[in-house]
């Protein structure tokens, strides 16, 4: 079983819509989690970080964890084009170790 | 404030030869990774550093790479001898006190 798990996609929504993009992982004990938008050819940038069970919202993005299923999503709301990139979801198990990467979803949004 | 600083940008090389990739973390920042992004494989971990320290290698393919950290503000990758199979984008990420990471622009390298 891979550690983080991620559907490949392509997640194709048109301009306006709601992407949800989302993410499983397998380390119960895991505590920190990440959400990094990479646009082809480029770095991935960090976008949202959650760290406890519910949401947290900032601007368009709602990062969701819930830990007892082991999930972690990220809405985004009123899709843009520039938002079509590819999103690395990543996960700490405790302080002192690296992050865990999944391969990533890619999303496109249509105008 | 300066974000991470990789070079060289692009690095095209023959099989054989040495490449050594370089590393500016973010100033303050006490954590240094070195990542691996490839198409089949995804962003996979090398190794990184805490305090200077390498704290986790397991990630190094073998013994043809090699890592070091001389002081907080710099850091090299080297691969000796490269082969085809190392062409990839090599990124350099740090953060404060294992928080947030933050990516450099990466290191593009074709082996031929």
């Amino acid at each position: 079983q891979k550690e983080v798990e991620q559907n490949s996609g392509p997640l194709s929504v048109p301009e306006g819509a709601i992407a949800s993009l989302n993410c499983t992982y397998s380390d119960r004990v895991s505590q920190s989690f990440f959400w990094y938008r990479q646009y082809s050819g480029k770095s991935p940038e960090l976008i949202m970080s959650i760290y406890s069970n519910g949401d947290k919202e900032d601007g368009r993005f709602t990062a969701q964890l819930n830990k007892a299923s082991q999930y972690v999503s990220l809405l985004i709301r009123d899709s843009q084009p520039s938002d079509s990139a590819t999103y690395l979801c990543a996960v700490k198990r405790e302080a002192g170790t690296a992050l865990i990467f999944g391969k990533g979803t890619t999303l496109s949004v249509s105008s | 404030d300066a974000g991470v600083i990789q070079s060289p940008r692009h690095e095209v090389t023959e099989m054989g030869q040495e490449v050594t990739l370089r590393c500016k973390p973010i100033s303050g920042h006490n954590s240094l990774f070195w990542y691996r992004q490839t198409m089949m494989r995804g962003l996979e971990l090398l190794i990184y550093f805490n305090n200077n320290v390498p704290i986790d290698d397991s990630g190094m393919p073998e013994d043809r790479f090699s890592a070091k950290m001389p002081n907080a503000s710099f850091s090299t990758l080297k691969i000796q001898p490269s082969e085809p199979r190392d062409s990839a984008v090599y990124f350099c990420a740090s953060s404060r006190d294992h928080y947030e990471q933050y990516f450099g622009p990466g290191t593009r390298l074709t082996v031929t």
